[in-house]
């Protein structure tokens, strides 16, 4: 059984930083890509960032550009995002999604860890 | 960038009615791309639909979707009570842009 579980969520001060962390089981981590999607309360999906199966792309949405960094080890199955300067509105609760295939759609999700942005 | 736009914004229906859902894309999408998801509250989304029309895995068939170009359905052909949701469509080819969600609540 596929299992993705996000840890690291929690209260921090606008300015501050936060890192995620996603670890996978039952699949093989290391051939496929993994994506952070966050979602604003009471809001929709916002696609945040993207990483290829082997880290040698990365993808970020204009709105964390140049703040959040995504990452993996494949030798430990887990996916990280380092957030850097947040903002208020980056209060979301965070899912890390796992792709089918580089263009694929998202076809496991984690439960999400919310990150409170406030001061 | 490409721009989807869901409609309605909310559905009231009851159980057993069949629901029709609309998204729209600003410009030509691959059908290949088109997905659908299901979110309850509380819950992580879940994938419904992908390639426009094919179903996920364990995704019963009373869940359909169909459509090409720039217009998209996705159809319940008898809403249980479970299906009471909100369903998001997303174009994943070179953009990862979700529409906005539409809610269908229980009249």
């Amino acid at each position: 059984e596929v299992q993705l579980l996000e840890s690291g969520g929690g209260l921090v001060q606008p300015g501050g930083s936060l890192r995620l962390s996603c670890a996978a089981s039952g699949f093989t981590f290391r051939n496929y890509p993994m994506s952070w999607v966050r979602q604003a309360p009471g809001k929709g999906l916002e696609w945040v960032t993207a990483i290829s199966e082997d880290a040698s792309s990365t993808f970020h949405a204009d709105s964390v550009k140049g703040r959040f960094t995504i990452s993996r080890d494949n030798s430990k199955n887990t996916l990280y995002l380092q957030m850097s300067s947040l903002r208020v509105d980056d209060t979301a609760v965070y899912f890390c999604a796992k792709r089918d295939s580089s263009m694929g759609p998202f076809d496991q999700w984690g439960q999400g860890a919310l990150v409170t942005v406030s001061s | 960038e490409i721009v989807l736009t869901q409609s309605p914004g909310t559905l009231s229906l009851s159980p057993g009615e069949r629901a029709t859902l609309s998204c729209r894309a600003s410009q030509y999408v691959r059908s290949g791309y088109l997905a659908w998801y299901q979110q309850k509250p509380g819950q992580a989304p879940r994938l419904l639909i992908y390639g426009a029309s094919s179903r996920a895995t364990g995704i019963p068939d009373r869940f359909s979707g169909s459509g090409s170009g720039t217009d998209f359905t996705l159809a319940i052909s008898r809403l249980e009570p479970e299906d009471f949701a909100v369903y998001y469509c997303q174009y994943h080819y070179n953009s990862r842009a979700f529409g906005q969600g539409t809610k269908v609540e229980i009249k």
